[in-house]
């Protein structure tokens, strides 16, 4: 069964960078393509962008430059980072996988991590 | 960006109850359209994806329909184990944009 986990700081200060990891378990990361998500309080959802099969990217425009989507595949992790972040990145961040073939949605997902962002 | 309206916030119906939850797109999404059950705690489920293809392993009280800027999930006889929240999400072009949500409660 395909399992996703997110991971990472539950507090981080305003400027600074947010990472996390996403841990794939039952399912290569090397085949479909693999999502970031996140959902505000009041629940307005986000998706943030991907990471291909092949490793190839795409991002919100809404998030400019201030995001980045990577991966090790040896270890079935791909991971975000959001630089400079302010109070409004405060959000619960999802991982997920996209269906098979190209902008189909998402089938599984992680539970979720949730990220303050906070002096 | 495409803007999801989703209708109604909340829900409250009792069991056996038939419930329909609508979401509008600003523009044409070609029937790219997925929904999505949450319950607390929990990673949100597949239900229905393409507007109207149930996921293997949902029950068949649950089902979609829709075209064009118009969606609805209908769950035909309510259950207790379907209080959650419910959201679409649409995939007809980048970047997927999701509607509010709707939290269903039982009466």
């Amino acid at each position: 069964e395909v399992q996703l986990q997110e991971s990472g700081p539950g507090l981080v200060k305003p400027s600074q960078s947010l990472s996390l990891t996403c841990s794939v378990t039952g399912y290569s990361i090397t085949s479909n393509y693999w999502g970031w998500i996140r959902k505000f309080p009041g629940n307005k959802m986000e998706w943030m962008g991907y990471i291909s099969y092949s490793g190839s990217t795409s991002y919100n425009p809404s998030l400019k430059s201030r995001i980045s989507i990577t991966r090790d595949t040896s270890k079935n992790q791909f991971f975000l980072q959001l630089n400079s972040v302010t109070t409004e990145d405060t959000a619960t961040y999802y991982c997920a996988r996209e269906l098979p073939g190209y902008n189909y949605g998402f089938d599984y997902w992680g539970q979720g991590v949730m990220v303050t962002v906070s002096s | 960006d495409i803007q999801m309206t989703q209708s109604p916030s909340f829900l409250s119906a009792s069991v056996g109850d038939r419930v329909t939850i609508n979401c509008k797109a600003s523009q044409n999404i070609n029937k790219y359209l997925n929904w999505y059950q949450q319950k607390l705690g929990e990673a949100p489920k597949l239900l229905i994806y393409n507007t109207n293809n149930l996921q293997t392993g949902i029950p068949s009280r649950f089902s979609g329909s829709g075209s064009g800027t118009d969606y609805t999930l209908t769950i035909s006889s309510l259950q207790p184990e379907d209080v959650a929240t419910y959201f679409c999400l649409q995939h007809s072009s980048r970047p997927n944009t999701f509607g509010a949500g709707t939290k269903l409660e039982l009466k």
